[in-house]
Order: structure tokens, then C-alpha cells, then sequence
């Protein structure tokens, strides 16, 4: 069964500091890769999705993450962050066979931006 | 994007009565939509797909008499939490898919007291 790794439960940066959140999937199969934000009691919003073609994918909010097939890797990256990105935020992944509807969710990581 | 609308946003109940969670397409019809449970802290798990027209699917671990849910029309799934207790405190989740993207509702914030 398909798996997501997001080591850092929690990741404390300063404002304009960059930040990388890392995220790994056990599957060697072909996969669909996304990144989702979460704001305290509220859904989740997709910040960016690799579906095929170019591994660096751009998002919003400046975010951007980059596939890494060999090292089953999706791991998202700003090169300047807000007080405002203070928020959960999660890796998912869904097996190409059986659609991208069915995601399967890592535990997440707390970003928190202090000034 | 699309929107999805969940009702209520919070809801306290008392222990042994059944609450209902709405789940509502807005600006597209959803064939499918998925209920996820998540504890505090941790990552959302998915409990059971919702058809349109037909049973659930639950996921492993998911007693589907106590969770019933109800796919009545293309645009509204129903998570009704019955018989509830404390440890069925939790937040609730829906999402669709209008393509390749899911839209996530708000979530249910449920408190069972």
C-alpha cells in the first residue's frame, strides 16, 4: 500500500528565510504527487500538484516542489517566506492506476514563520 | 476552483444522539465525493467513498453502521455520525473532484460531550 514520509512534524523559520518541507512516498509505481495547506479549523487548500511532464512544479503563494522519481521525493520549497504561510501543510499521493481521486495523506508538517 | 460546502462548520452533541453532516457541490456535480476523518495533530485519514446512486465504499477499520452515509443527488453527500460518543470526536472532511483536482470542504468540527 501506498505510503507518505513527512519527517519534520514541525519546521520554526524566520520571516524572508527560505524554507524546503520534505516529503517521501514509498511507491515505485507511477504517481500523482500534491502539496495541500491547512489554516487552523478550516480545509485544505491545494497549493500544487505534478500530474506529468516538467518535475519542477510551480504553485501559489511562490511555492514550487520538485519530483524526484529516483529518490521517490516531492519536497516543497520557498525561497521567502511570510508570517501569513504559518500553517499545516501536507503531502499527498494517488496511484496513477487507480486515479487521482483517491489520495493517501502524510502526516504533515507544521510550518511555523516567526519574526 | 470549484467549491465545496460543507454544513455545519461546528456542531456539539451530546452522547448517544446521531449528527449529520452535509457535503455540498456547488458549481459542479460530483459522481464521487470522500469523507476524511482527522484526529488532532495528525493527518487526514480517508473513512469511505460516497456514490451517487449507490453504497459506500468504506475503508478497512470503518464501521459503515455507525458512519452512514447517503449520495442522494449529484451535488450532495450526506455523514451522518450515529450513536455518537466522545472518541467520535474528531474533524470531518469532504472532498470532490470536478477534474484533476481536489476541492476540499471547510470541515465539521464535531464535539460529542
Amino acid at each position: 500500500a501506498q505510503s507518505v514520509t513527512q519527517l519534520d512534524s514541525q519546521v520554526p523559520v524566520f520571516e524572508e528565510a527560505p524554507v524546503e518541507l520534505r516529503c517521501n512516498y514509498s511507491s515505485s509505481v507511477s504517481v500523482y504527487l500534491f502539496w495541500y495547506v491547512q489554516y487552523p479549523n478550516q480545509g485544505l487548500q491545494l497549493l500544487l500538484k505534478y500530474l506529468s511532464g516538467s518535475t519542477l512544479v510551480k504553485g501559489i503563494n511562490g511555492f514550487e516542489a520538485e519530483f524526484n522519481k529516483s529518490q521517490t521525493s516531492f519536497h516543497l520549497r520557498k525561497p521567502s517566506v511570510h508570517i501569513s504561510d504559518t500553517a499545516e501543510y501536507f503531502c499527498a499521493v494517488s496511484d496513477r492506476g487507480t486515479g487521482f481521486q483517491k489520495l493517501v495523506f502524510g502526516t504533515g508538517t507544521r510550518l511555523l514563520v516567526s519574526p | 476552483g470549484a467549491v465545496v460546502s460543507q454544513h455545519p462548520s461546528r456542531v456539539i452533541c451530546k452522547s448517544g444522539t446521531s449528527v449529520k453532516i452535509e457535503c455540498r457541490s456547488l458549481d459542479f456535480q460530483a459522481t464521487t465525493m470522500f469523507w476524511y476523518r482527522q484526529f488532532p495533530k495528525q493527518s487526514l485519514m480517508l473513512m469511505a467513498t460516497s456514490n451517487e446512486g449507490s453504497k459506500a465504499t468504506y475503508e478497512q477499520g470503518v464501521e459503515k453502521d455507525k458512519f452512514l452515509i447517503n449520495h442522494a443527488s449529484l451535488t450532495l453527500s450526506t455523514l451522518t455520525v450515529t450513536s455518537a460518543h466522545p472518541e467520535d470526536s474528531s474533524f470531518y472532511i469532504c472532498s470532490a473532484f470536478p477534474q484533476t483536482e481536489a476541492f476540499f470542504g471547510q470541515g465539521t468540527r464535531l464535539t460529542v460531550v
